[in-house]
């Protein structure tokens, strides 16, 4: 039982480039939820979403997309790589959204140059 | 703006002493509590959680206090082992469709031998 996997685990881009970072979870869960983590700020909720089919934003929003492809898959997309974008990247997911516990992947670590 | 404010930043226990972890916050649809543990190069794992109409709950080593009223609650670590050694995150979980997670900023627990 693999739990949340993220792809890729590194990544290296430069200015202006585009990525997608891949989050799968084979626990049958509902809700999917990607952060950014950044020292001293906690982590910071890009999307959510709550169902298949249903996506929101979240704190900060601003330059990434997302989708929700299927109940298992919700990917993170970023499509002008920016500096401020450099960061530590979670996916989470619960089995209900009324459920307490997430369970979060392994991290993609990100940097833009 | 943060909507759970957690302090100190850094904190270093010696082993066998007591760890404390403050945190704080305003809105009042938050109405469940958890915390977070996350080592080096992991993805934070459930602690321990605790609901407003509870007071205190205790796991093994690991406390929470509630303080409704002052809209606190707090995280004890007794009797704290190297192997406590992490960051913590409070956290604090909305009423509402997603139900979506809110973090502290997180603490970075040191516990020497």
């Amino acid at each position: 039982n693999a739990g949340v996997t993220q792809t890729p685990k590194f990544q290296v881009l430069k200015t202006g480039q585009s990525m997608t970072l891949q989050c799968a979870q084979d626990m049958n869960h509902n809700s999917m939820y990607w952060y950014r983590q950044d020292p001293g700020m906690g982590l910071r909720l890009i999307y959510y979403s709550a169902s298949e089919g249903t996506t929101d934003k979240g704190e900060v929003p601003n330059g990434y997309n997302v989708s929700r492809l299927n109940k298992r898959e919700f990917s993170l997309r970023l499509e002008s790589a920016a500096p401020s974008q450099t960061s530590v990247y979670f996916c989470a997911s619960k089995w209900e959204a009324s459920s307490g516990e997430a369970f979060f992947g392994q991290g993609t670590r990100l940097t833009v140059v | 703006q943060q909507q759970v404010k957690q302090s100190p930043q850094s904190l270093i226990v010696q082993k066998g002493g007591i760890s404390i972890i403050n945190c704080a916050y305003e809105n009042t649809a938050f109405d469940y509590f958890p915390w977070y543990q996350q080592f080096p190069g992991k993805g934070p794992a459930l602690l321990i959680a605790i609901r407003p109409d509870v007071s205190e709950k205790k796991e093994g080593r690991f406390t929470i206090s509630f303080n409704k009223s002052a809209k606190q609650f707090s995280l004890h670590i007794m009797d704290s082992q190297p192997g406590d050694s992490a960051t913590y995150f409070c956290a604090a979980i909305s009423s509402g469709s997603a139900r979506q997670l809110t973090f502290g900023s997180g603490t970075q627990l040191t516990v020497l031998p």
